[in-house]
């Protein structure tokens, strides 16, 4: 499809555990987002990428949080040592370029921590 | 810090009922709001976008308005439908790069 895709779309963890989420952007689009949504709240924003460089960052909550996007396209959210308060879903979305102001998001992973 | 509320967090209308979402933001310093609409199990999907220099957008049945010196938005839709039950999220950017902040969220249902 053209749209923007997330995988796993449903992840059980157990405490402890490193988790990696993915997420296949639209092609050719530079700027792609992390938010994260806790159940009834709204998406909160995590990190930022234009192409490869991650330009803002200030939104992930731990340093067990990790972001990269190593050649500007597929993007990989990596939790470590997941802990419960981290379950939620984690949402991608990705826009043309930096003036562009429409996101396209992605379904979502949920994560589930036990 | 910014901060987004929104009012009501659910509704429930009859089908055919107009009806206004309200959403408030306590930084004036705007770029630009959105409203988006969310799908149960479903990713977001972008309604109606106001840049900070415009009042009001309007497409179809929506309709948003913009008034960024009280920090309020309104999304008024008309002649609601069950399709259009979901949840509906305001967002703002604050920084200029699309990093929204978003509501909580109202959560809509049209009865049939």
């Amino acid at each position: 499809g053209a749209g923007v895709s997330q995988s796993p779309r449903y992840k059980v963890a157990k405490r402890g555990q490193d988790v990696a989420l993915r997420c296949d952007p639209i092609s050719g689009h530079v700027s792609l987002f992390w938010y994260q949504q806790a159940l009834g709240q709204g998406p909160e924003f995590l990190t930022y990428f234009q192409n490869e460089a991650q330009l803002d960052k200030s939104g992930l909550p731990s340093d067990r949080f990790f972001a990269e996007r190593p050649e500007g396209s597929v993007s990989t959210l990596k939790i470590q040592r997941t802990q419960q308060e981290d379950s939620a879903v984690y949402l991608c979305a990705s826009s043309l370029d930096e003036t562009t102001v429409e996101q396209f998001f992605g379904p979502g992973t949920r994560l589930t921590v036990l | 810090k910014q901060e987004v509320t929104q009012i009501p967090a659910a509704l429930s209308v009859p089908e055919g009922e107009n009806l206004v979402l309200n959403c408030s933001f306590t930084d004036s310093a705007i770029y630009n709001l959105q409203w988006f609409r969310q799908d149960p199990g479903k990713g977001l999907t972008s309604l109606l976008l106001i840049q900070s220099s415009q009042r009001e957008q309007t497409s179809g049945r929506l309709n948003a308005s913009l008034d960024k010196s009280s920090g309020r938005s309104t999304l008024y839709i008309a002649a609601s439908q069950p399709g259009d039950s979901a949840t509906y999220l305001c967002a703002v950017d604050t920084s200029g790069t699309y990093k929204y902040i978003f509501g909580t969220g109202t959560r809509l249902k049209v009865l049939a």
